[in-house]
């Protein structure tokens, strides 16, 4: 069975810092795996994504993941936090098996201070 | 360029009572999936819907059905209201079942059961 977690439920980091979200799965075949952000009551926003090839990807406002398969970890990065970066961040995955779902971690919520 | 349109945005119903929420899926995508968000959770799958038919189901009773309509546009039905039914009801459209390009999410219909 699919699972996802998010071990921090909030992370805080001053503005210019790196910022880190961390995220580990468990599928049973080859993990897709996505960031998302959520906004205050809005619907998520697709940050990036992780199909194959280079385990490094970047996506958008600056933000990139590595895939990490030997930890199954896929920790969400930005070098230089903003204070508009604050939001809560959501973690899914779907594997390659033939299931349809993409299922979701309980979310991060990212604080930056100013 | 048309994103996920849900309507309507806010809704108020009492226990037991019958509710339908619709979804606009992204122009060129023909694939929705139905989640459920929970204050202060992830959102949980619900099912999908590809080619008119419900693709893949989640852990949710027989309450909860769908439809997708020709036009690829989709509703999400929940008999016999309960109060933990009350949440944020995010659609997601994509281009195939696959999910290989990520979501777009429409902004979600908030339902507060009574």
């Amino acid at each position: 069975a699919q699972s996802v977690a998010q071990p921090e439920d909030q992370v805080n980091v001053a503005e210019g810092n790196p910022l880190t979200v961390k995220c580990t799965y468990s599928v049973s075949g080859n993990p897709y795996l996505f960031w998302y952000v959520q906004y205050p009551n809005r619907g998520l926003q697709f940050l990036l994504k992780y199909i194959t090839g280079d385990n490094l990807v970047k996506g958008s406002y600056g933000f990139e993941a590595e895939f990490n398969k030997s930890q199954t970890s896929f920790h969400l990065k930005k070098p230089s936090a903003l204070v508009s970066d604050s939001a809560l961040y959501f973690c899914a995955v779907r594997d390659d098996t033939g299931g349809f779902k993409t299922i979701f971690g309980a979310g991060t919520r990212l604080f930056v201070k100013a | 360029d048309a994103g996920v349109t849900q309507s309507p945005t806010h809704l108020i119903k009492t226990r037991g009572q019958q509710v339908t929420l619709r979804c606009s899926p992204k122009s060129g995508h023909d694939t929705v999936s139905w989640y459920q968000q929970a204050l202060g959770q992830g959102p949980q799958f619900i099912f999908q819907y590809y080619e008119e038919e419900e693709r893949q189901r989640g852990n949710f009773p027989d309450r909860f059905s769908g439809h997708q309509f020709p036009n690829y546009s989709s509703e999400l039905n929940v008999n016999a209201l309960l109060l933990g039914d009350s949440a944020l009801y995010l659609c997601a459209s994509s281009l195939g079942t696959a999910n290989n390009y990520g979501y777009t999410f429409g902004s979600g219909t908030r339902l507060t059961v009574v």
